[in-house]
């Protein structure tokens, strides 16, 4: 059972335009949502996350949104840049254990130069 | 370098063989996991540990698994009579809980691949 889903496989976007990546999560009890970047050969890198008493999260060029009532997080990347290109996954867990971090499929981002 | 450890990166077996990883978390962080991962998916939880003891197993975590951290420090999964289904990114990640959030930021080694022949 996928409680944390992404449902775009990939993505291509021209270099120094918005990179939009969607997750969406069904349990309820998930309040704690992080991103993560990977490059081939290599372990997830953490991004940027949100907890679920903020409906935004900025760092730079990294952008998370957080719909609670969609249960809907959205990772916007502005402007992107070629080094952008990787596997991004999102995941979430419940907070009030913060035992079990549940990670979606992935979205691979090409940034075209 | 103070990050997540792995070893060995790359492991190649024949069918039957056991084979051990080895995970050295960040020294500060207080919770050390397992996960796995298959190409197409995202990782999968196997198993953490807060300090020495081993609080969760995931359903995926057969009997021929088995993870230890005998001093809380760093730890080990080993993998008995592997099968080709086992071939994997077997990943460690750990993490400083915070006391006010309950919750913090995995940071993930770079894995140890696993194939099975």
């Amino acid at each position: 059972d996928q409680q944390v889903k992404q449902n775009s496989p990939s993505l291509s976007v021209q270099e120094g335009r918005i990179s939009i990546l969607n997750c969406d999560y069904t349990n309820s009890m998930f309040d704690y949502f992080l991103w993560y970047k990977k490059y081939p050969a290599e372990g997830p890198t953490f991004l940027i996350s949100i907890s679920s008493i903020k409906d935004k999260n900025e760092d730079g060029r990294f952008t998370v949104f957080l719909n609670k009532s969609a249960k809907h997080l959205s990772l916007h990347i502005v402007p992107s840049q070629p080094g952008d290109s990787a596997v991004y996954f999102c995941a979430a867990c419940p907070a009030n254990t913060g035992n079990q971090f549940y990670f979606g499929t992935g979205t691979s981002l090409t940034v075209i130069p | 370098d103070t990050g997540v450890s792995q070893n060995p990166r790359h492991k190649i077996t024949k069918r039957g063989q056991n084979v051990t990883f080895r995970c050295d978390p960040i020294s500060e962080h207080n919770r050390l996991y397992w996960y796995r991962q298959t190409l197409g998916q995202g990782p999968e939880f196997l198993t953490y540990f807060q300090n020495e003891a081993q609080l969760e197993k995931s359903r995926l975590l057969s009997d021929r698994f088995s993870a230890e951290r005998p001093k809380g420090s760093f730890s080990t999964l080993e993998i008995q009579r592997t099968e080709q289904g086992d071939s994997a990114m077997y990943l460690c990640a750990s993490i400083l809980i915070l006391a006010e959030t309950n919750t913090g930021e995995l940071f993930f080694g770079e894995g140890s691949r696993l194939t099975v022949l």
